[in-house]
């Protein structure tokens, strides 16, 4: 199965400021297959990103995905209040899709 | 709107069973695969398992296999996971989610219910 790590765990940042999530896995994702989501407390996850890149409808634009083969990243261009939440990582490239750990994103 | 209702958690004595259920709305849902997906208190996501769009296929993540049962009835968009053998791992709110893009049985998850908490505890 492919892990898939993901980092840094936390990430303290102001509002206004911009964030890289790193999402590395243990071998090459096939085709691009690699989704981010977003969860706040008592939530469920919320789908941003598809195919690595691919923003879904009504995600702000300031939300891109990018990376290939083992290294992928996600980036919040300016932080809004809204946008503090924990991000996942996850695989759909092979048997079975995966999970990364996750990364906080939290106020400063 | 598409909409997955979950339903069926609740406190369960170790080595009991349970079944979940996640009714649909808002979509064909005899169009696509459904999975469950669960989350420990605190912690991350973890893939259960998941049912091709008729029912043709299952499958499931090893931490489950040979103890839950995921099912489906297309007539009435409704969702299930038969979950047997439980023990305090298996706490967790357990979410059903709507599969996309989806090579073999591995999908993205482009709608989520809002979740069923089941407890596993004597």
């Amino acid at each position: 199965e492919i892990v898939l790590t993901q980092s840094p765990g936390t990430l303290s940042l102001s509002p206004g400021e911009g964030a890289t999530l790193s999402c590395r896995a243990s071998q090459s994702v096939t085709s691009y297959n690699l989704a981010w989501y977003q969860q706040k407390p008592g939530q469920a996850p919320r789908l941003l990103i598809y195919d690595a890149s691919t923003r879904v409808t009504g995600v702000p634009d300031r939300f891109s995905g990018s990376g290939f083969g083992t290294d992928f990243s996600l980036t919040i261009s300016r932080l809004e209040p809204e946008d503090f939440a924990v991000y996942y990582c996850q695989q759909y490239g092979s048997s079975p899709q995966t999970f990364g750990q996750g990364t906080k994103v939290e106020v400063k | 709107q598409v909409q997955l209702v979950e339903s069926g958690g609740g406190v369960v004595q170790p080595g009991r069973s349970l079944r979940l259920s996640c009714e649909a709305s808002g979509f064909t849902f005899s169009s696509y695969g459904m999975h469950w997906v669960r989350q420990a208190p605190g912690k991350g996501l973890e893939w259960v398992a998941v049912i091709w769009h008729d029912g043709s296929d299952k499958d499931y993540g090893e931490s489950v296999k040979g103890r839950f049962t995921i099912s489906r009835d297309n007539s009435k968009n409704t969702l299930f996971l038969q979950m047997n053998s439980l023990g305090a791992d298996d706490t967790a709110v357990y979410y059903c989610g709507r599969g996309d893009g989806c090579r073999g049985g591995s999908c993205y998850l482009d709608s989520w219910g809002q979740g069923t908490l089941v407890t596993v505890a004597s």
